[in-house]
């Protein structure tokens, strides 16, 4: 069945620094994949829409600049968090799929000391 | 915009024994899904099932059904027979049917945890 793969699984990074995440779609072309952001215990919240070949829609409140997205092909979309802060220690999901049917990365838990 | 309510936030049931999630959900359009999804301890989302809005018929998937109720915007999981397995956060969610072969953004509930007792 259709695959999609988030990497890393886990990351630590220091104040300041960039991280990026990759979510790939593994047996199916993707041109939109899905950015969630979840705190613990509590429900995933869309950040934006990765549409390959074009620019990102995002989600009032969430900020282009400190969260980048690429999805130069049709395979792979990356998140990158720019001059992270302890705030934006989270859990990010990726989605992607084709028709009715949803697929979701593993999901990376990003802290930043 | 569309909204998702899951009014439970935790559900706990002995193993062996019969389950119902709550979830409504308010929209203005005719075409959508809405799903159950299951979140155990490793946080990878599970697809537990699926509903078309235009499909009457209530969704089954072995030991999980739903009650689909369109006019009351309705949406409850059916758990049966309990399993220590099923403890996990379930999320119901909405997607509107984007049509063609894109699959589009969802919105979910607050999510219920659920308890399974042995």
């Amino acid at each position: 069945g259709a695959v999609v793969s988030q990497h890393p699984s886990r990351v630590i990074c220091k104040s300041g620094t960039s991280v990026k995440i990759e979510c790939r779609s593994l047996d199916f072309q993707a041109t939109t994949m899905f950015w969630y952001r979840q705190f613990p215990k509590k429900s995933l919240m869309l950040m934006a829409t990765s549409n390959e070949g074009s620019k990102a829609t995002y989600e009032q409140g969430v900020e282009k600049d400190k969260f980048l997205i690429n999805h130069a092909s049709l395979t792979l979309s990356t998140l990158t968090v720019t001059s992270a802060h302890p705030e934006d220690s989270s859990f990010y999901i990726c989605s992607a799929g084709r028709t009715s049917k949803g697929f979701f990365g593993q999901g990376t838990r990003l802290t930043v000391v | 915009a569309q909204t998702v309510t899951q009014s439970q936030p935790e559900m706990s049931v002995q193993e062996a024994e019969t389950v119902t999630l709550s979830c409504t959900y308010d929209t203005s359009e005719s075409d959508y899904y809405l799903f159950w999804y299951k979140q155990p301890p490793s946080r990878q989302m599970i697809l537990v099932i699926r509903q078309e809005a235009y499909k009457q018929q209530n969704a089954t998937e072995n030991r999980f059904s739903v009650n689909f109720q369109k006019a009351a915007k309705s949406f409850s999981l059916k758990i049966s027979d309990s399993q220590l397995g099923d403890a996990a956060m379930y999320f119901c969610a909405y997607r509107r049917n984007a049509g063609g072969t894109s699959y589009g953004k969802l919105t979910f509930g607050q999510g219920t945890i659920l308890t399974v007792h042995p």
